[in-house]
């Protein structure tokens, strides 16, 4: 099976740098996503990783190690419409399915 | 608009009524998910099809199916409803259902069901 931690709650600052750790156990893997979350909304797709290392899209970037099974997402110039959930998920190797974590409460503050 | 159809939008039922929610996928995909997401939690998979297959089950409850059709789209039916099954319900496609390159997921809007 699988199972995904990330943080519950986070706050930052208008105009600073948050990083959202994920760490993950998983029996069959085939990529790491993170989505954006805003309450009552419908997740939107931020990036995908699946070999070590980072990808950078603008302001958002995303790091994976498979060894350590960690990932995190790194939002930089944070603006106030970040304030969102964002979740992390990994794929199953088998079926395509993804499996959320509970997702990380971000809240920017002016 | 994601090219996800989900319909309603929004329902409203009472306890041990049933109801039936609508997914069309996105043009050319294959491949549909169903998520339950309760008040602040995270997603919670209940079931794929593809191409009007089962392909993967999560937790889904007995009182729970669904079904894809052979024009792809896929409905979940609820019964028995409970209170505790008010949630965003979203359906989200992709191309692909198998071992495969990179193909994201493509989320609808949701259906938002209160149990009263």
């Amino acid at each position: 099976g699988q199972n995904i931690d990330q943080p519950t709650e986070m706050t930052a600052t208008e105009g600073a740098i948050v990083q959202i750790n994920c760490t993950y156990q998983t029996s069959g893997f085939n990529g790491l996503f993170w989505y954006q979350q805003h309450a009552g909304e419908a997740p939107t797709f931020l990036s995908y990783n699946v070999l070590d290392g980072l990808e950078e899209k603008g302001r958002f970037s995303s790091f994976l190690s498979r060894s350590k099974g960690y990932s995190y997402l790194l939002l930089k110039e944070l603006q106030m419409k970040d304030s969102a959930s964002y979740l992390c998920a990994v794929r199953d190797y088998n079926t395509d399915k993804l499996i959320f974590g509970t997702g990380t409460r971000l809240q920017v503050f002016p | 608009d994601s090219g996800v159809t989900q319909t309603p939008k929004h329902l409203i039922t009472a306890t041990g009524q049933r109801v039936t929610l609508r997914c069309s996928p996105r043009s050319g995909d294959l491949s549909v998910y169903w998520y339950q997401q309760s008040l602040d939690q995270g997603l919670q998979f209940l079931i794929q099809y593809y191409n009007g297959e089962e392909r993967a089950k999560g937790n889904i409850l007995e009182r729970f199916s669904a079904q894809q059709f052979p024009d792809l789209h896929s409905e979940l039916n609820l019964s028995s409803l409970e209170l505790g099954d008010s949630a965003l319900y979203f359906c989200a496609s992709s191309p692909r259902g198998g071992v495969a390159p990179y193909y994201g997921y493509t989320f609808g809007s949701g259906t938002r069901l209160t149990v009263v």
